[in-house]
């Protein structure tokens, strides 16, 4: 289902230290997925996408895992920095339509120094 | 690369008032645009899906009426929020582009910050 009136969840790291942010998706007939970065009072951003066949996909410093059982996405963040704080979404597109997104909760990742 | 812009960036009116939000894809022609709100500290919410030369198509609780969209043209979509009122109030995006499972990736707006006061 949409993400509805729900407020964001928060992680807090160290810089330097890994990240991990979770996303769960509702429709089991997502068959793709994007993680998306977005800073305050701008739109989101595009970090990975991965497919409904494949379960792992890695990018610079960024790893996002699928787990189609438990439609379970994550975002992995290598030695997380301060300009990696952002609210992160996870989207799923649903049937193939297009550039139609649902997307989820999100998290709010705060680096400290 | 390609680029959706929206205008204004913010934009304060009275209740009662209309207010128009343009998306323009400034590089690449777009039949389908998408409108999303986010209210703070929450989600993007899909609220329609803009069709060039025909009716917009409007997701389950949002009134048509209210949230006007017309897309007349490849690199143009509105959304006119009509008789705004005080909760209409959010950031509201725009993306544009192909199908991303064909390799034709989404962009995204930079958003506009609605207040009604």
């Amino acid at each position: 289902g949409e993400s509805v009136g729900l407020h964001l969840p928060t992680l807090s790291v160290q810089e330097g230290d890994n990240s991990i942010i979770n996303c769960a998706y509702s429709n089991s007939a997502s068959d793709y997925f994007i993680w998306y970065k977005q800073e305050s009072g701008k739109g989101p951003q595009f970090i990975i996408d991965i497919r409904s066949n494949m379960d792992k996909r890695q990018g610079q410093r960024v790893t996002v895992l699928l787990n189609k059982t438990v439609k379970h996405l994550s975002l992995q963040i290598a030695a997380t920095q301060p300009g990696d704080s952002a609210v992160y979404f996870c989207a799923e597109n649903i049937n193939n339509q297009g550039g139609k997104l649902i997307f989820g909760q999100g998290t709010e990742l705060s680096v400290k120094p | 690369g390609a680029v959706v812009s929206q205008h204004p960036s913010w934009v304060i009116c009275k209740s009662g008032t209309s207010v128009k939000i343009e998306c323009r894809s400034l590089d690449f022609q777009a039949t389908t645009m998408f409108w999303y709100r986010q209210f703070p500290k929450q989600s993007l919410m899909l609220m329609a899906t803009s069709n060039e030369g025909s009716k917009a198509t409007y997701e389950q609780g949002v009134e048509k009426d209210k949230f006007l969209i017309n897309h007349a043209s490849l690199t143009l979509s509105t959304l006119t929020v009509t008789s705004a009122h005080p909760e209409d109030s959010s950031f509201y995006i725009c993306s544009a582009g192909g199908n991303p499972l064909a390799g034709s990736p989404l962009h995204f707006g930079n958003g506009t910050r609605l207040t009604v006061t």
